[in-house]
């Protein structure tokens, strides 16, 4: 399977401020996914990474807070805008290739 | 999203027994159903998986069964070891076929 990275791994940053992180595929996919794991929940999928169009966001994620880029086939990355602490979580990177599923090491976000 | 229920929420046994662990689905056009083991500061990693058109699959100590008509399915760990333990999730494929729906984990502890 492919080798998934992230960049973070983890980061603290202060409320009002915004982060980006990177997801960095070793190979070419097509679908590639945004998640967030809320502390001690479960996956919760933010939006569907597009390569060359505006990502496909799920109900209660918007742009402007969580705006994403796709720029080929093996990159992409979430911003999260303007923090605040609720958005204390990991973020989780996916690629699905031959219908299976698979994630990154996750970056660990902690809003003060 | 569909509403992926998964039990126990929380499982403890001992080294070498058998543990099992369930999910139901609502979407009957789910056809695809992984299983993740996240162990603590790490990514989901995906253990095993099944489509639709299989009952059962086994890979060494781990086995899933799927029905369909009653819309549930199960991870099955036989001898279990200290290393098993982990919070496990269970996943439903949603109609667009690519993302996926997770249930809300199940931590699994075993005791020497």
């Amino acid at each position: 399977s492919a080798v998934i990275s992230q960049k973070p791994s983890r980061d603290i940053c202060q409320r009002g401020t915004s982060l980006t992180i990177q997801c960095q595929v070793d190979s070419q996919v097509t679908m590639m996914f945004w998640y967030r794991q809320q502390p001690g929940q479960s996956l919760t999928l933010i939006a569907t990474a597009n390569q060359g169009s505006e990502a496909t966001y799920e109900s209660g994620f918007v742009i402007d807070k969580f705006p994403i880029s796709r720029p080929n086939l093996t990159f992409s990355t979430l911003t999260v805008s303007n923090m605040s602490p609720e958005d204390s979580s990991i973020y989780l990177c996916s690629i699905s290739g031959s219908g299976t599923q698979y994630f990154g090491p996750g970056t660990r976000l902690l809003v003060l | 999203g569909e509403n992926v229920e998964q039990h126990p929420s929380t499982l403890s046994v001992q080294e070498g027994d058998s543990a099992v662990i369930k999910c139901t689905y609502s979407d009957s056009a789910s056809n695809y159903f992984p299983w993740y083991k996240q162990e603590l500061g790490k990514g989901p990693q995906l253990i095993i998986d099944i489509r639709s058109n299989v009952g059962e699959k086994k890979d060494q100590r781990i086995a899933v069964t799927l029905n369909k008509t009653a819309k549930h399915f199960s991870l099955h760990i036989t001898e279990t070891q200290p290393e098993d333990s982990a919070v496990y999730f269970c996943a439903a494929s949603r109609p667009d076929g690519y993302a996926l729906n997770f249930g809300k984990g199940t931590s699994l502890l075993v005791t020497p």
